[in-house]
């Protein structure tokens, strides 16, 4: 029983493609995220929704695009991928608390590899 | 601006020796402090969190962390380490609305 679940694990792909990336949870959880985890593993949020609503935009390329098609699944769409996106990407998702005392359950991650 | 400082890059250990793991904040206002470990290739887990109330708090694995409001500090602790808690560690606060900002990470070894 996995609780939160990404495809694809790893992705390779070349400068200027489009690729997306899922996630679901099946914690019943009413806020997901999306982090992103750089070579030297520092860990950076960059979006966060509530009830498929988008509450947390931190400052992000536009290339970058979340979907949440409902409260159980956020996915991530990157478009002209760039060198620099190459990372570990993260899904999390945690129960909605006063400002946040739930904590967040992770992903295992997609590792992308931009050539 | 919030955040938490992990000022060890690496901390070495001995099994079965205690083993301190620190972190200090910045925020205004009360802090929901947080621990979180990713084992290698993983996703990150959840060890422990302070809320409100005991300035000790209890988690899994046998981990344990003080609140410190003065120092403000919140350090993670085991008394015996484990080979098997090797991994990268790390501090966050949430800063409200649910957005947790990370510290850098303190990777553990623990050697036999």
């Amino acid at each position: 029983d996995t609780a939160v679940s990404q495809t694809p694990k790893y992705l390779v792909t070349q400068m200027g493609n489009d690729k997306s990336i899922k996630c679901e949870q099946n914690l019943g959880h009413d806020t997901m995220y999306w982090y992103k985890q750089d070579s030297k593993k520092f860990l950076k949020i960059m979006f966060s929704y509530n009830n498929k609503e988008l509450i947390i935009n931190e400052t992000v390329p536009n290339r970058f695009s979340p979907k949440s098609p409902d409260k159980a699944h956020l996915n991530l769409h990157i478009n002209s991928l760039e060198l620099g996106d190459s990372a570990v990407y993260f899904c999390a998702s945690s129960q909605e608390g006063a400002r946040g005392s739930y904590e967040q359950y992770f992903g295992p991650g997609t590792r992308l590899t931009v050539t | 601006a919030q955040s938490v400082a992990q000022p060890e890059d690496q901390v070495n250990v001995a099994e079965g020796n205690p083993l301190t793991v620190k972190c200090t904040y910045s925020v205004s206002g009360n802090p929901y402090l947080f621990w979180y470990v990713q084992y290698p290739n993983r996703g990150l887990q959840f060890l422990l969190k302070y809320i409100t109330g005991d300035n000790l708090v209890k988690g899994s694995y046998g981990f344990e962390a003080e609140f410190n409001k003065s120092q403000t500090s919140f350090h993670l602790k085991k008394p015996s380490a484990l080979v098997s808690d090797s991994a990268l560690y790390f501090c966050a606060v949430n800063t409200g609305f649910q957005k947790l900002v990370f510290g850098t990470g303190t990777r553990l070894l623990v050697s036999p």
